[in-house]
């Protein structure tokens, strides 16, 4: 199976802070790989795909780069409203894995 | 709009059997691919089974695989899952999503709020 790590677990920023998060792949997965935010609570919710294709209706602050084995999630000025847990996930092959998902919190 | 409403969760002892069930609207639900993925409480998330457009695919996690059934009633535009000889390590919130699915792509794109079961003695 295909072990997908994130990094950081949490993290705390302010208002209008560059938000990262990286996500490494065990294995070369291309570019297939998902984005989904989880607001507390709540049912996940799909913000990109295929590695940096914005979802319709999502935010243009959030984004998505990356191939191979290393990937980042971007949110460039972050928002009160994006406090959340974000998850990659690969679909390179079954079985499909998230990696364990990073807490983004407001300082 | 696309909704997923799953019900059938609840308590049940260890060794024993549940059936979910996800009701779909908002789509053409014999068009798309569906799964279910779970989530024990304060972890992440885990894809266990999917399901072709007309049940012809079926795939398992290897954590459920003997034990979990997946299946779809296209005529009533439901997804079902047959869950026994249940553990402990089952409880969880499950999650029915609608898979889309390309040659190029696959992701969960539009989820239902989940049912949570809880196995305990």
């Amino acid at each position: 199976d295909i072990q997908m790590t994130q990094s950081p677990s949490s993290l705390s920023a302010s208002v209008g802070d560059r938000v990262t998060i990286t996500c490494q792949a065990s294995q070369d997965i291309s570019n297939s790989l998902n984005w989904y935010q989880q607001k507390p609570g709540k049912a996940p919710k799909l913000l990109i795909n295929d590695a940096s294709n914005l979802e319709t209706g999502v935010p243009s602050r959030f984004s998505g780069s990356g191939s191979g084995t290393y990937f980042t999630f971007t949110i460039s000025s972050l928002q009160p409203e994006d406090i959340a847990t974000y998850y990659c996930q690969h679909y390179d092959n079954l079985p499909w894995t998230f990696g364990q998902g990073t807490r983004v919190e407001i300082k | 709009q696309v909704q997923l409403v799953e019900s059938g969760g609840g308590l049940v002892k260890p060794g024993g059997s549940l059936r979910l069930s996800c009701a779909a609207s908002g789509f053409a639900f014999s068009d798309n691919y569906m799964s279910w993925i779970r989530q024990a409480p304060g972890k992440g998330l885990e894809w266990i089974s999917y399901i072709s457009s007309r049940g012809s695919t079926i795939y398992y996690a290897d954590s459920v695989k003997g034990r979990f059934t997946i299946s779809r009633d296209n005529a009533r535009n439901s997804l079902y899952l047959q869950m026994n000889s249940l553990r402990a390590e089952d409880t969880a919130v499950y999650y029915c999503a609608r898979l889309y699915s390309s040659s190029s792509r696959s992701s969960f794109d539009y989820w239902g709020q989940g049912t949570l079961v809880t196995v305990s003695s």
